[in-house]
């Protein structure tokens, strides 16, 4: 069964510094997807960013990238330059393809932007 | 309008009432889900469906049932609602073979008492 596994339950970090998220996953199927949310305080879930095991390239998207390393099956979150709009809990995600598709949630990390 | 509305947004209820929480969805989407997110737990999967005829049982179904009433509708109910019962949950949608990301409600914050 696949499993995401979110070992950071909350993080503070200056301003304008990068933040990595830690994210790694389980599972044995070839074909997958992976997923960074947000969620602000105000409650809802925003996506980030999405990976697909194929995928040759980490993925990129403004400040936010995935750092993908296949072979030790992590997926963190990288923040460029953080805001403090930034603070939120985070969540990493992953569906298996072409089966059963569901998506499933890790615990997520709490993050803090300090001024 | 917001493309995946929950309601209600908020309930509290008394243990041993049944509840029912509605989603309805305006993207068009095949695929939706229901989750709960409890705080250091984050999101679990309830139940989803892949169609009107297709309903699965995700990581914590017991407790809960679920009817797709039309491609549009997706409702989760909770026939004897327990304390533990309490959580906020989410209604979420997604396209039939995309990369799959989700698109959610608002949320739903259910307190059993």
């Amino acid at each position: 069964a696949q499993k995401i596994t979110q070992t950071q339950p909350g993080m503070f970090v200056q301003e304008k510094e990068a933040v990595t998220l830690d994210c790694t996953y389980d599972t044995s199927d070839p074909s997958y997807g992976l997923f960074w949310y947000k969620q602000p305080s105000s409650g809802e879930m925003i996506f980030l960013i999405y990976q697909g095991s194929y995928d040759q390239q980490n993925a990129t998207e403004g400040r936010y990238s995935l750092n993908f390393q296949k072979a030790r099956k992590s997926a963190n979150l990288v923040i460029s330059a953080s805001q403090l709009g930034d603070s939120a809990m985070y969540f990493c995600a992953m569906n298996i393809l072409n089966r059963d598709d569901k998506i499933i949630f890790g615990k997520g990390t709490r993050l803090h932007i300090l001024p | 309008d917001a493309d995946v509305t929950q309601t209600p947004r908020n309930r509290i209820t008394k243990t041993g009432k049944r509840i029912m929480l509605e989603c309805s969805q305006t993207k068009g989407h095949d695929r939706m889900y229901w989750y709960r997110q409890d705080p250091g737990l984050g999101l679990r999967l309830i139940y989803y469906s892949f169609d009107v005829k297709d309903i699965n049982k995700g990581e914590i179904s017991d407790g809960y049932s679920v009817s797709r009433q039309a491609q549009a509708k997706f409702s989760l109910s909770l026939e004897s609602a327990i304390p533990n019962q309490t959580a906020l949950y989410f209604c979420a949608t997604s396209e039939s073979g995309s990369a799959g990301e989700l698109f959610f409600g608002e949320g739903s914050r259910l307190t059993v008492l």
